[in-house]
């Protein structure tokens, strides 16, 4: 039972790249959430998912897009990154409104 | 809306001290409450929480009650070990998108 597991860990982009993050539970969690976390801000809701084919946008989702095709699987994906998207992303799912479970999370720089 | 309020860090703390870590909240209804912990280059964990009001959360030695009258769920720990340098954050569930409190940093020196 690996729980919440993300790929890559890390990773460097330069500006206008793109790239995917993608995160997989296998605890049957009809929740999935994604965050980034910057020094000083708390964690940040970019994109939540309430099952499988629906997805919904958070605080701060502009330059990002998710897709949930699979319960088990939540993308995240930066079309065009900039250097404002250096952060470190967690993901994290819940059975309905209980706790979280969250992912190590990946380090991402943008140059 | 729904917030969570939680007292700026860094908390320093020597080995053995007792802590605590104070969070408010404001939302409607009867949402749950919990306490995550993040250790250095972690993704934050599960270390109490509380479902109803009066409800205590207790884990490794820390503790949290659940009280609805002053809308609060402080975290408490007796005796504070190195192990324990973290950041703390308070977060409200009970709804599509949980509420999480900006953290609070604890050092504890040896």
């Amino acid at each position: 039972n690996a729980g919440v597991t993300q790929t890559p860990k890390f990773r460097v982009l330069k500006t206008g790249q793109s790239m995917t993050l993608l995160c997989a539970q296998d605890m049957n969690h009809e929740y999935m959430y994604w965050y980034r976390q910057d020094p000083g801000m708390g964690l940040r809701l970019i994109h939540y998912s309430v099952g499988e084919g629906t997805t919904a946008k958070g605080e701060v989702p502009d330059g990002y897009n998710v897709s949930r095709l699979k319960k088990q699987n939540f993308l995240l994906g930066l079309e065009s990154a900039a250097p404002s998207q250096t952060s470190v992303y967690f993901c994290a799912s819940s059975y309905r409104t209980a706790e979280q479970y969250f992912g190590p999370g990946t380090r991402l720089t943008v140059t | 809306g729904n917030s969570v309020t939680q007292m700026e860090g860094p908390v320093t703390l020597s080995e053995e001290a007792f802590l605590t870590i104070n969070c408010t909240y404001t939302a409607t209804g009867y949402p749950s409450l919990f306490w995550y912990v993040q250790y250095p280059g972690e993704g934050l964990q599960l270390l109490l929480k509380a479902t109803k009001a009066d409800d205590k959360g207790s884990n490794k030695g820390f503790e949290a009650t659940y009280r609805k009258e002053t809308t609060s769920f402080h975290l408490e720990k007796g005796s504070v070990q190195v192990s324990d340098s973290a950041v703390y954050f308070c977060a409200l569930g009970g709804s599509y998108i949980p509420t999480f409190g900006r953290g609070t940093s604890l050092i504890v020196h040896p």
